[in-house]
């Protein structure tokens, strides 16, 4: 099963708005509603931003919100912020237990 | 404090085999799945297997199926990934992840590193 897909980068100056697009298909995107999304800072492991959709754990600034229509989910990030550079992945559950990321968006603070 | 700490990374030749460890605490193992992911040198994230609370049940990738196997100790709060016939292409970092259900991953291990080369 290929990799959800991702735009490979996406920028924008700080307080600035951004949005990362994530697109599956109806065997995983669009037919459930679990995606989630993850914040990689270089040599870091993954941080979980967004489950369900459109849930934010706890300390997860509400700047980073998610949706999703159709196949296609998306993560927002709004007033962008220095510390929000970094890779963000999305990912979907698959069914049978499995599950499917996204290619991955660098995102650049300009 | 969750943590999850991954052991076993090796250099390993093809055809090899390894076996990596994850030691959880902070939480209450027996409630909840714990799963493998992997990322190779400048690549993305790829699922690779999971297992249940209980550990009755255990899930895989197309592409480790039949070569990983995935099991759990709930009387060591610890997870093993058994890993056979690696090839070149399973180099990468491997975390251990604390799955919430279908919707996510919520706590991360730093990783281990097995790269698979003549």
């Amino acid at each position: 099963q290929s990799a959800l897909t991702q735009i490979r980068s996406v920028s924008g100056s700080p307080g600035q708005s951004v949005t990362i697009s994530c697109t599956g298909s109806s065997s995983d995107v669009g037919l459930y509603d679990y995606v989630s999304w993850y914040q990689q800072h270089p040599s870091e492991a993954p941080k979980l931003i967004i489950f369900d959709v459109n849930m934010r754990p706890s300390g997860v600034p509400d700047r980073f919100s998610g949706s999703k229509s159709g196949n296609t989910a998306s993560l927002t990030i709004s007033g962008l912020q220095a510390e929000d550079e970094a890779d963000y992945f999305c990912c979907s559950y698959a069914g049978s237990y499995t599950h499917i990321f996204g290619s991955g968006t660098k995102v650049t603070v300009l | 404090e969750v943590r999850l700490v991954e052991s076993g990374g090796d250099l390993v030749q093809p055809g090899g085999s390894v076996r990596l460890s994850c030691a959880a605490s902070g939480f209450t193992f027996t409630h909840y799945a714990i799963n493998w992911v992997r990322q190779g040198p400048g690549k993305g994230l790829e699922w690779v297997s999971g297992v249940s609370s209980s550990g009755t049940g255990t899930y895989y990738a197309d592409s480790v199926k039949g070569r990983f196997a995935i099991s759990r100790d709930n009387s060591e709060n610890t997870v093993y990934l058994q890993m056979n016939s690696l090839r070149a292409e399973d180099t990468a970092v491997y975390y251990c992840v604390k799955r919430i259900g279908p919707g996510g991953f919520d706590y991360w291990g730093q990783g281990t590193l097995v790269a698979v080369s003549s």
